[in-house]
């Protein structure tokens, strides 16, 4: 069972357009969702995180948009990068946990 | 600054073999939590040790099991290897057995023949 559905699986982007990646939960006990990038042969790096207390955070050209009544949050990618092209995770930690629950991940390949 | 390292890198082993991970955590770090990925998909939460004990496990098998050193490092140990235990094991190091901010490391690639 998938605690966390993420899609598209894929997503091909022009340079300096915009990247949206989405995200969606059942369990409202789930208080910290961070977002991690993964590039090939390497561990997931935490990008940004945002707490259900906020509806949006942004750190430079990404952004997370969460939207607590509908249990979604997304990622944001301003002016889509090449060197952005890589595999992204969102993530979300239940009440009282001290593990994190992934989606099954979105391969974005940013063309020049 | 080191950051989280992992060894082996990659690793093949048989079926029914025993094989040992092992992780040091980033300089500051005190917990230690492993994460299996499998090929496409996300990590999955193995277990996490802090304070040397074994805090919270995943949905994995007995067969699966860990431990902590006083230096913080950590090692998974997996018996019975089976097939569908190939993938790449992640170590995500973190503070005070918090699962905030987790630095994972470049992982161990297994691969079980």
């Amino acid at each position: 069972q998938q605690q966390v559905k993420q899609s598209p699986q894929s997503l091909i982007v022009q340079k300096g357009g915009i990247s949206i990646i989405n995200c969606a939960y059942e369990n409202t006990a789930f208080d910290y969702f961070p977002w991690y990038q993964q590039f090939p042969g390497k561990g997931p790096a935490l990008l940004i995180a945002i707490r259900p207390d906020v509806s949006e955070k942004k750190e430079g050209r990404f952004t997370i948009s969460f939207n607590k009544s509908a249990k979604q949050f997304s990622l944001h990618i301003m002016d889509s990068q090449p060197g952005d092209s890589a595999t992204y995770f969102c993530a979300a930690r239940r009440t009282g946990a001290n593990n994190l629950f992934f989606g099954t991940g979105t391969r974005l390949t940013v063309i020049p | 600054d080191a950051g989280v390292t992992q060894s082996p890198t990659h690793l093949i082993k048989t079926r029914g073999q025993q094989v040992t991970l092992r992780c040091s955590p980033k300089s500051g770090h005190d917990t230690v939590s492993w994460y299996q990925q499998a090929l496409g998909q996300g990590p999955q939460f193995i277990f996490q040790y802090y304070e040397e004990e074994e805090r919270q496990r995943g949905n994995f098998p007995d067969r699966f099991s860990g431990h902590q050193f006083p230096n913080y490092s950590s090692e998974l140990n997996v018996n019975a290897l089976l097939l569908g235990d190939s993938a790449l094991y992640l170590c995500a190091s973190s503070f005070l057995g918090t699962a905030y901010g987790y630095t994972f490391g470049s992982g161990t690639r297994l691969t079980v023949v």
